[in-house]
């Protein structure tokens, strides 16, 4: 079953680091553009950066909430991606969910497979 | 950024019922909108993607249409299991945003 799978998340006061993981399960994440998504207690859904494929260059994107504190990267040798989080604040908190993207017939790449997401807890 | 705005957030219906959710979005999105179903301790689900492209999978209940700024997710027949929230999300422009959501619930 083709799966994603997060991990790395935990209780860190605000102003530290974490470093988040993504795992693939039969497949590959330099084929595939793939997203990190947040949901704070309660609230709805956050897009917060994505990075695309090996044959785009492993470019990225991110929200304007997160930028300059926050970095994708991807590790082909590991098959894992990471969501290096810097500067972390109370309003940080939330489920981070990394999800694969799939390109549709219009060009535009959706949110196809989903993790169960790792809880990160910003507090002092 | 472009903000997408849900109507209704909240709408309490019986299993049977036809339901429809609409997404407007602050400037024109072209047909790059997707609907995700989510679940309560659960991760969101695809449904729709392209505006109108139904996910491989998801029952034929489902439909979407709209395009440019104004979209709608309708379900023919709602069934136990649909309840839950709602998304719609548009990837026409960065940063991709998502709707605030739609609660169905069981009246």
């Amino acid at each position: 079953e083709v799966q994603v799978v997060e991990s790395g998340g935990g209780l860190v006061q605000p102003g530290g680091s974490l470093r988040l993981s993504c795992a693939a399960s039969r497949f590959t994440f330099s084929d595939y553009y793939v997203d990190w998504v947040r949901q704070a207690p309660g609230e709805g859904l956050e897009w917060v950066g994505r990075i695309r494929d090996r044959a785009h260059s492993y470019t990225t994107e991110y929200a304007a909430s997160v930028k300059g504190r926050f970095t994708v990267s991807s590790d082909d040798s590991r098959s894992s991606l990471y969501l290096h989080m810097n500067s972390l604040k109370p309003e940080d908190t939330a489920l981070y969910y990394c999800v694969r993207n799939f390109r549709g017939a219009s060009g535009r790449y959706y949110m196809d497979v989903w993790g169960k997401g790792t809880t990160v807890t910003v507090s002092s | 950024d472009i903000h997408l705005t849900q109507s209704p957030s909240f709408l309490s219906a019986s299993v049977g019922d036809r339901v429809t959710i609409a997404c407007r979005a602050s400037q024109g999105v072209s047909s790059y909108l997707a609907w995700f179903q989510q679940k309560p301790g659960k991760a969101p689900k695809l449904l729709i993607y392209d505006a109108s492209t139904m996910e491989g999978g998801v029952p034929s209940r489902f439909s979407g249409s709209g395009s440019g700024t104004e979209f709608t997710l309708t379900i023919s027949s709602l069934q136990p299991e649909d309840f839950a929230t709602y998304y719609c999300q548009q990837l026409n422009s960065y940063p991709l945003t998502f709707g605030g959501g739609t609660k169905v619930e069981i009246k």
